[in-house]
C-alpha cells in the first residue's frame, strides 16, 4: 500500500547547523511529493514540492530532491535559523483517490541560538 | 483573500455536549477536508468533500458529521462530545483532490472534559 516514513524527532540543532530530515515513501506510480511546515500555534503550510522524479523543490533555503531509485524525498537546509523551529511533515498526495493525502508523523525541529 | 478560516480557535466542552466547528474558504476550492492532529499520530482525515452537496468519510469519521451546502463552508459537527475527541482540528481546502497542494486553516484546539 501507500505510505510515508519519516524520521521522528524531536531534533535539536544549534543555529547555522546543517539539517537533514529523512522521508521515504511507498506508492504506485510516480506521485507528487510535498513537505509541509507547521509553525507553533499555526496550521500547516506548503514548504516545497516536487512533481516528478529528479525534481528539486526549494523554498526559504530548504531543498528536497525526488529520488525515484531510493523512493526518498529528504529535506535539507545548509544553515538553520531559530525561526526554522517548527514541525515538518512529509506528504504523499495520491492522484488516484479523492480521499487521501498521506502525511508522515511529523518531525519537530528546535533550533537553539 | 482570507484563505481558510476556522472558528473558534479554542473550545472546552463537557462530555455529551454538542458543537459545530466552522470552516470557510474564499478561494473557490472544490475539495475541503477535516483532519485531527494528535501527538505521535500525525494528521488523520475525518471527513472530506469534493464539492457542494457531496461528502464522504475519511479514516476516523465516528462521532463527527459534516455537510457541504455551499462551496465556501464545511462545518464539522460533534454530536455528543467524548474525551477521546480532545484534539486539534484542521480544515483544509484545495483546487482539486488529486495531488494538489492543500491550504490549511489555523486550527481549533478542542478539549473535552
Amino acid at each position: 500500500g501507500n505510505s510515508v516514513t519519516q524520521m521522528e524527532g524531536p531534533v535539536t540543532l544549534s543555529e547555522e547547523a546543517f539539517l537533514t530530515i529523512n522521508c521515504t515513501y511507498t506508492a504506485t506510480g510516480y506521485p507528487s511529493l510535498f513537505w509541509y511546515v507547521q509553525y507553533p500555534g499555526e496550521g500547516l503550510q506548503l514548504l516545497l514540492k516536487a512533481t516528478k522524479a529528479d525534481d528539486k523543490g526549494s523554498n526559504k533555503g530548504f531543498e528536497a530532491t525526488y529520488r525515484k531509485e531510493t523512493t526518498s524525498f529528504h529535506l535539507e537546509k545548509g544553515s538553520v535559523q531559530v525561526s526554522d523551529s517548527a514541525v515538518y511533515f512529509c506528504a504523499l498526495p495520491l492522484k488516484t483517490s479523492y480521499d487521501k493525502v498521506i502525511f508522515g508523523p511529523g518531525t519537530s525541529l528546535s533550533v537553539i541560538p | 483573500n482570507a484563505g481558510v478560516t476556522q472558528t473558534p480557535k479554542f473550545q472546552v466542552l463537557k462530555t455529551g455536549q454538542s458543537m459545530t466547528l466552522q470552516c470557510a474558504q474564499d478561494m473557490n476550492h472544490e475539495y475541503m477536508s477535516w483532519y485531527r492532529q494528535d501527538p505521535g499520530m500525525g494528521l488523520r482525515l475525518i471527513h472530506y468533500s469534493v464539492g457542494a452537496g457531496i461528502t464522504d468519510q475519511g479514516e476516523v469519521p465516528n462521532g463527527y458529521n459534516v455537510s457541504r451546502s455551499t462551496t465556501e463552508d464545511f462545518p464539522l459537527r460533534l454530536l455528543s462530545a467524548a474525551p477521546s475527541q480532545t484534539s486539534v482540528y484542521f480544515c483544509a481546502s484545495s483546487y482539486s483532490a488529486k495531488g494538489n497542494e492543500q491550504f490549511f486553516g489555523p486550527g481549533t484546539r478542542l478539549t473535552v472534559l
